[in-house]
């Protein structure tokens, strides 16, 4: 079946504007994080949605960020006021309940902050 | 608290020699471990994983791993390389029995191949 897809691949934004990047999950799959990739920091966990439970954003380096997901399925994280320590590969993964740990990932989304 | 340690950010061997990339990780519970790989422009595909039972784990093209309480290690082995195994390999805990925890990442080992 079809994998975890994100959308954009790439985008390049001048700072201070914000951006949207989106994460459809692997269908079924009831949990959803996003991860944070940048040279020198390795993958940093930022958010966590398990079902219709309240997220984990204990992952999250600001109060610019912040992520939504609707109806258990598609997320959204936004970056508002981007800063060109933003600039990094944003990784989404889902996972079924069932399978403690086991996430399965996109391809990323490359931000490239100006 | 969980953490993940790699030693050796940078792994060279030949085609052919043994692969050892090195992985500690300190919990407070039971770990979950798991190594993930990274191909160029790709995104992470899990290579095998550690919840419970046998502790020498098999994963896909012919790496294992051994998880040992003791040295609070999970260190990932290929017999002998190949030059399609040259990637980004990142090990990863999560907590045993929480469903849906996060995973902590170590920083990555790259690993180069040469003919």
């Amino acid at each position: 079946g079809a994998g975890v897809s994100q959308s954009p691949s790439n985008k390049v934004t001048e700072k201070g504007k914000d951006v949207e990047l989106r994460c459809d999950p692997i269908s079924g799959h009831t949990a959803l994080y996003w991860y944070r990739q940048s040279l020198g920091q390795g993958l940093e966990f930022l958010i966590y949605f398990q079902g219709n439970s309240a997220p984990d954003k204990s992952g999250l380096p600001s109060d610019r960020f912040s992520a939504e997901r609707t109806g258990g399925s598609v997320s959204t994280l936004t970056i508002q006021r981007t800063q060109q320590e933003d600039s990094a590969v944003y990784l989404c993964a889902s996972s079924p309940l069932r399978d403690i740990g086991e996430q399965y990932f996109g391809p990323g989304t490359r931000l490239t902050v100006t | 608290a969980q953490s993940v340690t790699q030693l050796g950010s940078h792994v060279s061997v030949s085609e052919g020699a043994l692969v050892l990339l090195r992985c500690n990780y300190s919990s407070s519970v039971p770990p979950y471990l798991f190594w993930y790989v990274q191909y160029p422009n790709q995104g992470l595909q899990l290579l095998l994983k550690y919840t419970t039972g046998a502790t020498l784990v098999k994963g896909i093209n012919g790496f294992e791993a051994e998880f040992k309480k003791s040295e609070t290690s999970f260190h990932l082995t290929k017999p002998s390389a190949h030059m399609s195994d040259a990637a980004e390999y990142f090990c990863a805990v999560s907590a045993l029995n929480q469903a849906g925890t996060a995973l902590i990442f170590g920083k990555g080992t790259t690993l180069s191949v040469s003919s």
